[in-house]
């Protein structure tokens, strides 16, 4: 099956700092990548649809100046947590979608746990 | 509008039984349709997929059933472990637009 690689797998940060994570799908190109964002014992909470080459777009309640996505390339999408504070503490997971002629199918990183001290 | 329901959102069931978990869903064109098992802290991983034309698809205690005439499917659990305690998702793809929509997911917890 297809490979999205998310990176890094963990990180712990000084409060107004900023983290870069990133997502690559390996095997295949994606125009189309989602961010989600999951707390303790809740399901995925979908924060923004990344799409290659435009601005990404956000779902009600999340800033886009804090969380900033770019995805400049078909095989990578980034999302930077800008100036972090300790509720941004959470797991935050990509998903990368896989067009084909008849299917398509969405590939999930590993996810990235976030600890802002 | 395409859109993908899950239920319930939350289940706690005592180990050793069985469970349903249901996904609804007003993806069209429907292509495929795809349960996922997210354990707490870990990415999602791929249970079963199924395309249009399949109505019954096993891996290991679990089977996911799909009727693509009702635009219904489930996913039964057949004696639980307390391993089987995790976040499971519902997740359809339409075969135009190249569109995938997520359900919010069902938090299934296991108690001994």
């Amino acid at each position: 099956g297809a490979v999205v690689s998310q990176h890094p797998s963990w990180v712990i940060c000084k409060s107004g700092t900023s983290v870069k994570i990133e997502c690559r799908s390996l095997d295949f190109q994606a125009t189309t990548m989602f961010w989600y964002r999951q707390f303790p014992k809740q399901s995925l909470m979908l924060m923004a649809t990344s799409n290659e080459g435009s601005k990404a777009t956000y779902e009600q309640g999340v800033e886009k100046d804090k969380f900033l996505i770019n995805h400049a390339s078909l095989t990578l999408s980034t999302l930077t947590v800008t100036s972090a504070h300790p509720e941004d503490s959470s797991f935050y997971i990509c998903s990368a979608i896989k067009t084909g002629l008849m299917n398509t199918e969405a590939f999930f990183g590993q996810g990235t746990r976030l600890t802002v001290v | 509008k395409n859109q993908v329901e899950q239920s319930p959102q939350s289940l706690i069931i005592l180990e050793g039984k069985n469970c349903t978990l249901q996904c609804n869903y007003t993806v069209s064109p429907f292509s495929n349709l795809r349960w996922y098992k997210q354990d707490t802290g870990r990415g999602p991983v791929s249970l079963t997929i199924m395309t249009f034309s399949e109505n019954t698809k096993s891996n290991g205690r679990y089977t996911a059933t799909l009727d693509a005439d009702t635009k219904q499917s489930s996913l039964h659990i057949t004696a639980s472990q307390l391993s089987d305690s995790a976040s499971y998702i519902c997740v359809v793809g339409a075969s135009s637009a190249s569109k995938i929509i997520f359900g919010s997911g069902t938090r299934l917890s296991i108690r001994p």
